[in-house]
């Protein structure tokens, strides 16, 4: 089983700085079936980008998705206060269920 | 618009059963799985399984086949969760969500979570 690997744990930053946040798998993921998710405390989690690459519907183009093969970057640009939550990166596809641990983005 | 909607928050006894649901609205139901993914407090996300609302394919995680159980009813839109002989870490917030056409576990919509507590 692939396992998903964040970093950091925390960021602190402030609003209007950039955020990157990094999801590291131990072996490549195939077709780049690579997504991230927000959660904001007491909330759902929200899909953000999967593909690596692709925002999903109504995200804001601040969030970036990068990356290929075992390393994938989330970059979230000119952080807003809404940012602030823990982002989950996740391998998806068949037979393939792994959220990373998360990254918690705090002010 | 596309909404989960999950029944409310449960307090069990330790061995006993919970059975969660997850009522769908604004999309064809039976044209998507869904998913059961549960949160421990302060820990992250933990896949359970998921359930095609189509036919009666399933799969479940090896942590949990022996207690759980994913239904769906297509006459209510209505997905359902039933974990048994419940154990006091079995306490988190269980989400269902909606599988994106097309792949088996990417996550489009959620559900609000339910809380079940497991407490003597």
């Amino acid at each position: 089983e692939i396992v998903l690997t964040q970093s950091p744990d925390t960021l602190s930053l402030s609003p209007g700085e950039r955020a990157t946040l990094s999801c590291r798998a131990s072996e490549s993921v195939r077709n780049n079936f690579l997504a991230w998710y927000q959660q904001i405390p007491g909330q759902a989690p929200r899909l953000l980008i999967y593909g690596a690459s692709t925002r999903a519907t109504g995200i804001p183009d601040r969030f970036t998705g990068s990356g290929s093969g075992r390393d994938f970057t989330l970059t979230i640009n000119r952080l807003e206060p809404e940012d602030f939550a823990v982002y989950y990166c996740q391998r998806y596809g068949t037979s393939a269920y792994t959220f990373g641990q998360g990254t918690k983005l705090e002010i | 618009q596309v909404q989960l909607v999950q029944s409310g928050a449960e307090v069990k006894k330790p061995g006993a059963s919970v059975k969660v649901s997850c009522k769908a609205s604004g999309y064809s139901f039976d044209s998507y799985g869904i998913s059961w993914v549960r949160q421990v407090p302060g820990q992250g996300l933990e896949w359970m399984g998921w359930a095609s609302v189509y036919n009666d394919n399933r799969k479940y995680s090896e942590k949990f086949q022996d207690r759980v159980t994913m239904t769906t009813d297509t006459s209510t839109a209505t997905a359902f969760m039933e974990l048994r002989s419940l154990r006091s870490d079995d306490t988190a917030v269980y989400f269902c969500a909606r599988i994106a056409r097309g792949t088996h576990s990417l996550y489009d919509h959620w559900g609000q979570g339910t809380l079940v507590t497991v407490s003597s």
